[in-house]
């Protein structure tokens, strides 16, 4: 069973524009939301992080949103820009003893 | 943020030779180390949790006599690809966790078996 469900698996964003990735999860015990963000070739680098009390959390142009009653987080990247284009997973911990991750969306940002 | 070192980088290996991959936590100790791995435009796979001082836990499917886990150290684990072959070639990834909770990965290893 999927732990962390990711979508979309691919996404287009104009520069400047608002890229959105989302991720739903079913272990109500979960209490720890990272994003990673992987360039070709690379490992995946931690980008932001949300815990279950609180709903948002903003670091620069990187906002989490969290629904705790929808099993549900998302990314948002304000103002992409084409150094952005990468490959984003989303993940779930209880603990911090396992990382369940989502398959990835693969973000091309367009000039 | 962290650092996690994985060395090396690249490694081309002939079929049923044994490579050894090296994952250091270079500025805090790490009692956990996750080894992963992944396909082309894939997810991360879990292979196995190594913790130091101890057996490292696999991941259903992982066979541990052929990806063989050593954490020796709190700042060294090491997965050792043995007997390998053209279907072991992948991306190999370490991870580390340090106090706080926060995954910290390294920059991953290309294994290519010919």
């Amino acid at each position: 069973q999927q732990q962390v469900k990711q979508s979309p698996q691919s996404l287009i964003v104009q520069k400047g524009g608002i890229s959105i990735i989302n991720c739903a999860y079913e272990n109500t015990a979960f209490d720890y939301f990272p994003w990673y963000q992987q360039f070709p070739g690379k490992g995946p680098a931690l980008l932001i992080a949300i815990r279950p009390d609180v709903s948002e959390k903003k670091e620069g142009r990187f906002t989490i949103s969290f629904n705790k009653s929808a099993k549900q987080f998302s990314l948002h990247i304000m103002d992409s820009q084409p150094g952005d284009s990468a490959t984003y997973f989303c993940a779930a911990s209880k603990n911090f003893n396992k990382f369940y991750f989502g398959s990835g969306t693969k973000l091309n940002v367009k000039p | 943020g962290a650092v996690v070192s994985q060395h090396p980088s690249r490694v081309i290996c002939k079929s049923g030779t044994s490579v050894k991959i090296e994952c250091r936590s270079l500025d805090f100790q790490a009692t956990t180390m996750f080894w992963y791995r992944q396909f082309p435009k894939q997810s991360l796979m879990l292979m196995a949790t190594s913790n130091e001082g101890s057996k490292a836990t696999y991941e259903q499917g992982v066979e541990k006599d052929k990806f063989l886990i050593n954490h020796a150290s709190l700042t060294l684990s090491t997965l050792t690809v043995t007997s390998a072959h053209p279907e072991d070639s992948s991306f190999y990834i370490c991870s580390a966790t340090r106090d706080t909770g926060e995954l910290f990965f390294g920059e991953g290893s290309r294994l290519t078996v010919l």
